[in-house]
């Protein structure tokens, strides 16, 4: 069966340190793979996508980074974190059925920059 | 792919059904309507997803409308834990991008 890994569940971090979020899928193959970003109180903000190995897309302007490095796994990255990253950054992976297939949610990484 | 429009909030008494609409008026011919929920703190839960024709399974009903331009999620028996933000999303094919609107808070009261 099919599973998502995402750490560290939780976080907190000066601003200007950088981050890592790391998600990797297990259980399957060529997935399609999602950040996304939740601010408290607010809907979910898709952040970048990626469709195979090294093809990242970008949805919003933003001091942070997507790299995927293998198929089943995508990093998050900032190199100097603001305020107003904080927030729960979502995983997620779907794996496309002609014009179906589901989305399916890691747990998420709560992050709290100070 | 196609925007969805849902009220921001809705209210339901416990044991009732729960009528969740949601508009998707530039939906295409290739796309799928897809419902999820998000409980506080967890992260987004598959519901259910069709089509054109109606929809059920064991924790919802989906209703799509002939013109395919709006859908209705109903719970038939809303319970407390039924509580969430539910989220209504239209996509297809390999396109990648998939867009979540700002969804529907649903407060079940007792």
């Amino acid at each position: 069966s099919q599973t998502i890994h995402q750490w560290p569940a939780t976080l907190v971090q000066p601003v200007g340190s950088p981050l890592s979020l790391e998600c990797t899928v297990e259980g399957t193959s060529n997935p399609n793979l999602y950040w996304y970003r939740q601010a408290a109180g607010r809907g979910l903000q898709l952040l970048f996508y990626s469709v195979g190995i090294g093809q990242i897309s970008s949805e919003v302007p933003q001091n942070l980074s997507a790299s995927r490095p293998q198929d089943r796994q995508f990093i998050l990255s900032s190199k100097k974190l603001l305020l107003s990253d904080s927030g729960f950054y979502l995983c997620a992976w779907r794996i496309p059925q002609g014009n179906t297939g589901e989305l399916f949610f890691g747990e998420g990484s709560r992050l709290t920059v100070l | 792919d196609a925007k969805t429009t849902q009220p921001p909030s809705m209210d339901c008494a416990e044991g009732r059904a729960a009528n969740l609409p949601c508009n998707h008026s530039t939906i295409s011919g290739n796309e799928y309507v897809y419902w999820y929920r998000q409980i506080h703190s967890q992260g987004p839960q598959y519901i259910i997803h069709g089509l054109k024709n109606n929809e059920t399974n064991e924790m919802a009903s989906l209703i799509i409308t002939e013109d395919r331009k709006s859908s209705t999620l109903i719970l038939p028996h809303a319970t407390l834990r039924d509580t969430a933000v539910y989220y209504c999303i239209v996509l297809g094919g390999n396109t990648g991008k998939l867009i979540f609107g700002q969804g529907t808070t649903l407060q079940v009261k007792p």
